[in-house]
């Protein structure tokens, strides 16, 4: 089962727009992370934030997690077209060390 | 430093067959992670290995295992494949010993199970 889902399923921005995706989960998690896949091949790991922290930042990505809401965003900032792709969150669950859930993604485009 | 490889990148089977994926880590990463990601869906964990043993498992049937070796490279085995096996199949891997969060993954094997 799903532990976290990403909000919209969709999104499509025109390039050099701001993006906001954000994730929902339902129980209490040692460190949230964010993956980009494009066009169905490997993930590549973004930014982890642990469940003491409230904001990061890398580059042209914010993550924000607010753990009394189970939830997190992420923001792309001054898109651009190689930012195309689905994004997805991962828990790391308190009560299942080592094992990551994944949510369902957000797919993003950007218009030229 | 090469990043983590899979093999092969494509692979057709008859319902009924068995698979083997193989899965060699990022150098100095110890732990081994296996996902099956349906089209349009997220990862789904299938297990993870380290030190050549099952340490995790997640919600699929024994007809899933998996072995790890002294190198740390791994394979994934689906017995008595289904049509519903046919997927993207990740591998990730990590360092156990600096907490495991930050995996890195391959390029994955497109399994088409007919």
């Amino acid at each position: 089962s799903q532990q976290g889902e990403e909000d919209p399923q969709a999104l499509s921005i025109q390039e050099g727009e701001n993006a906001t995706m954000n994730c929902s989960y339902k129980t209490s998690i040692n460190n949230l992370q964010w993956y980009r896949q494009n066009s169905g091949r490997g993930l590549v790991h973004l930014i982890l934030i642990r469940s003491n922290e409230r904001e990061k930042h890398s580059g042209r990505l914010r993550v924000t997690l607010d753990t009394s809401k189970k939830s997190s965003s992420l923001l792309i900032t001054a898109s651009r077209a190689a930012d195309t792709a689905s994004y997805f969150c991962a828990t790391d669950r308190k009560s299942s060390a080592s094992k990551i859930i994944f949510g369902s993604g957000t797919r993003l485009s950007i218009r030229p | 430093d090469a990043g983590v490889t899979q093999s092969p990148t494509h692979l057709i089977k008859t319902r009924g067959q068995q698979v083997t994926l193989r899965c060699s880590p990022k150098s100095g990463h110890d732990t081994v992670s296996w996902y099956q990601q349906a089209l349009g869906q997220g990862p789904q964990f299938i297990f993870q290995y380290y030190e050549e043993e099952e340490r995790q498992r997640g919600n699929f049937p024994d007809r899933f295992s998996g072995h790890q070796f002294p190198n740390y490279s791994s394979e994934l085995n689906v017995n008595a494949l289904l049509l519903g096996d046919s997927a993207l199949y990740l591998c990730a891997s990590s360092q156990m010993l600096a907490g495991g969060d930050e995996q890195y993954f391959g390029p994955g094997t497109r399994l088409t199970v007919t």
